[in-house]
């Protein structure tokens, strides 16, 4: 299995500043067959089902403000909050989906310092 | 705007079997991936199983001898069975949707497939085994 890790576990960071979360994968989620990277980032709310952000580990889901960004190739991955607002508090999640069985990081919980 | 709604018991008894219920409205079932999900504070968040349109399947081999999930093309549904639960099996049960890339021959017939990212959820439906 493809074992997901992200870090930090949690950060807190002041509204209107830049907040980065990394995802580590135990195994490249790089396809050869189309040079594409099958990663995706999901945002959680309290009480509500994981809301995509990214795929192809880059590419923002329609209607995500630019804000959000994601980078990184192979098995080292970054999401980027580059201005953090309020409504930005959520856990975060990588997932790959490479392979089955899909597979999650643990999640970071992202909070207002 | 696809809309997928989870229903089911909320309580099942231990060694039962729990079964739920995806109901899609707003969008076909036909052309995509169909998934279970689900998240419990201990092992946060965790794929059950896929079912394409087409009737093929995959399974998490962490609970694929316990798990069957199949698709109601007609009532635009499909299903989680989950047999001889416990307490573990306490968790929010999603169903979501898998975006795909499917290959068709000049005739139609799909040929191939990849389930790419989920891109649609369900709001979840907190399932406690429990007697």
């Amino acid at each position: 299995d493809f074992v997901m890790t992200q870090s930090p576990d949690s950060l807190a960071v002041s509204l209107g500043e830049r907040a980065t979360i990394n995802c580590k994968s135990s195994q490249s989620v790089l396809h050869s067959s189309n040079n594409k990277n099958y990663l995706a980032w999901f945002q959680q709310k309290p009480g509500q089902p994981p809301k995509l952000l990214i795929y192809w580990a880059s590419t923002r889901e329609f209607g995500v403000p630019d804000r959000f960004s994601g980078s990184g190739s192979g098995t080292d991955f970054t999401l980027t909050i580059s201005t953090l607002r309020a409504e930005d508090v959520a856990v975060y999640y990588c997932q790959q989906y490479f392979g089955t069985p899909f597979t999650f990081g643990q999640g970071t919980k992202l909070e207002i310092k | 705007q696809v809309q997928l709604q989870e229903s089911g018991p909320g309580l099942v008894n231990p060694s039962e079997t729990l079964s739920l219920t995806c109901t899609i409205s707003g969008g076909s079932i036909s052309s995509y991936y169909w998934s279970w999900i689900r998240q419990s504070p201990g092992k946060g968040l965790e794929w059950i199983a896929y079912i394409h349109y087409s009737g093929s399947t995959e399974y998490n081999p962490s609970l694929k001898s316990r798990v069957t999930i199949s698709v109601d093309t007609s009532n635009n549904q499909f299903s989680l069975r989950l047999k001889s639960v416990t307490a573990a099996d306490t968790a929010v049960y999603y169903c979501a949707r898998g975006d795909p890339t499917n290959y068709y021959d000049s005739s139609g017939h799909l040929i191939n497939s990849w389930h790419n990212w989920l891109d649609s959820w369900g709001q979840g439906t907190l399932v406690t085994v429990s007697s």
